[in-house]
């Protein structure tokens, strides 16, 4: 079975100050790992992903995510957070030996940047 | 929200009544998924499928039936059978197997009543 967990329901952050939204797995093999963002009343839109190679996956809008194998997390970053990156935020996980395309989410969590 | 487009944007309906939902996608993609968000609890997977005619159901599938008869076009059937069928429904498709993303539709919010 494959698991995701966003420990944190709401990450508050201000304006131009680092952000974290963390994420850990749980997986039997190798991990494919995906960050998604949504707006209100919208669907998902993807971030990054990190398949196999650098820990360190760059994304969309300036967001990073590092994988932690040991650690078995994932968690999204970005160095100056922006007011209009206030949104609900999703990690997603597959297992590499599962079958097709079969995604599991965390429950999300909102982060809220002051201006 | 991508080649993938979902109709209606709000929809209504008196329980009991069976409803479906639309998904289009021209992404040529091969794999389509529909997601049911509620809050708190992230998104789960009703049914997926992979090929033109298969699908194969998801963590939550009681309740719901789906199609596949042509490679762009999965549409989602709520029936009267789903307890709580309030929710916002996502689709969502993604070209090939492993590590590819899912692009998702900006969603159908059913209400029913």
């Amino acid at each position: 079975a494959q698991s995701v967990a966003q420990p944190e329901d709401q990450v508050n952050v201000a304006e131009g100050n680092p952000l974290t939204v963390k994420c850990t797995y749980s997986v039997s093999g190798n991990p494919y790992l995906f960050w998604y963002v949504q707006y209100p009343n919208r669907g998902l839109q993807f971030l990054l992903k990190y398949i196999t190679g650098d820990n360190l996956v760059k994304g969309s809008y300036g967001f990073e995510a590092e994988f932690n194998k040991s650690q078995t997390s994932f968690h999204l970053k970005k160095p100056s957070a922006l007011v209009s990156d206030s949104a609900l935020y999703f990690c997603a996980v597959r297992d590499s030996g599962t079958s097709y395309g079969k995604l599991t989410f965390g429950q999300g969590t909102i982060l809220t940047v002051h201006p | 929200d991508g080649g993938i487009t979902q109709s209606p944007k709000y929809l209504f309906r008196k329980e009991g009544q069976n409803v479906t939902l639309s998904c289009e996608q021209n992404l040529n993609h091969d794999a389509m998924y529909w997601y049911r968000q509620d809050p708190g609890q992230g998104l789960r997977l009703i049914y997926y499928s992979q090929i033109v005619n298969d699908f194969q159901k998801g963590d939550i599938a009681e309740g719901y039936s789906v199609s596949r008869e042509k490679k762009e076009s999965f549409p989602l059937t709520v029936t009267s059978a789903q307890k709580n069928p309030t929710a916002f429904y996502l689709c969502a498709s993604s070209m090939g197997p492993a590590g590819r993303e899912q692009y998702f539709g900006p969603g159908t919010r059913l209400t029913v009543t």
